[in-house]
């Protein structure tokens, strides 16, 4: 298996463009998770997916920030529009099941200029 | 506010030796505790759980502790090897945070030659 697929890997933006990561999942996996990494916060849970419906989204931070998930195997996440403060690297996981362990992808890494 | 604290954000230890990772959480109701390692330019995999109803689980040189009453757990690496060195997140969950794990901020991990 290929594992989580994430792209791009690196995002060079200006301040008020739109940017969109994409994810697919692991096959047969029914949860996706995106997250997003700082220094200060460590892995923030952004929002999740149980088989593509959106299950809850409290950590998104601003409604410049959405996703969605059109099938099992692709889900976007998008932010328009983008700030400096939205810099970080932002990971998808997905799960089988709640309980059992989250098979990340590699990251995407925003730099927002 | 963080439910999951890692107080320590970098480590150093010498090959051979012990190193011991630490991790505090507040929410009494978690239940269910994961250890992932993060190397750079990649995303987090898992390495160890542990439920609530034990106190204790190994798998290899890795052990995880959990003292629900002082809610605390540790990550034990014995012996300690060059290729260890890497990031380390714990994270938790339980049956009243909505199917998401919280996370750490992470401690750094520096296995010295």
């Amino acid at each position: 298996d290929a594992g989580v697929i994430q792209s791009p890997r690196h995002e060079v933006t200006e301040m008020g463009q739109e940017v969109t990561l994409r994810c697919k999942p692991i096959s047969g996996h029914d949860y996706l998770f995106w997250y997003r990494q700082t220094m200060m916060r460590g892995l923030e849970l952004l929002i999740y997916f149980n088989n593509n419906v959106p299950i809850d989204d409290s950590g998104m931070p601003e409604d410049r920030f959405s996703a969605k998930m059109p099938n099992a195997s692709f889900s976007t996440l998008k932010i328009q529009p983008s700030e400096p403060r939205d810099s970080a690297v932002y990971f998808c996981a997905s799960s089988r099941q709640r309980s059992y362990e989250q098979y990340f992808g590699p990251g995407t890494r925003l730099t927002v200029t | 506010d963080q439910q999951v604290k890692q107080n320590s954000p970098s480590l150093s230890v010498q090959e051979g030796r012990i190193s011991i990772l630490n991790c505090d959480y507040t929410n009494s109701m978690f239940d269910y505790f994961l250890w992932y390692k993060k190397y750079p330019a990649e995303g987090p995999t898992f390495l160890i759980s542990i439920s609530s109803i034990k106190d204790k689980n190994e798998d290899g040189r890795f052990t995880v502790f959990l003292n629900k009453s002082a809610k605390h757990l540790s990550l034990h690496i014995v012996p300690s090897q060059p290729g260890d060195s890497a990031v380390y997140f714990c994270a938790a969950s339980g049956s009243n945070t909505g199917n998401q794990f919280y996370f750490g901020t992470g401690t750094s991990l520096t296995v010295i030659p």
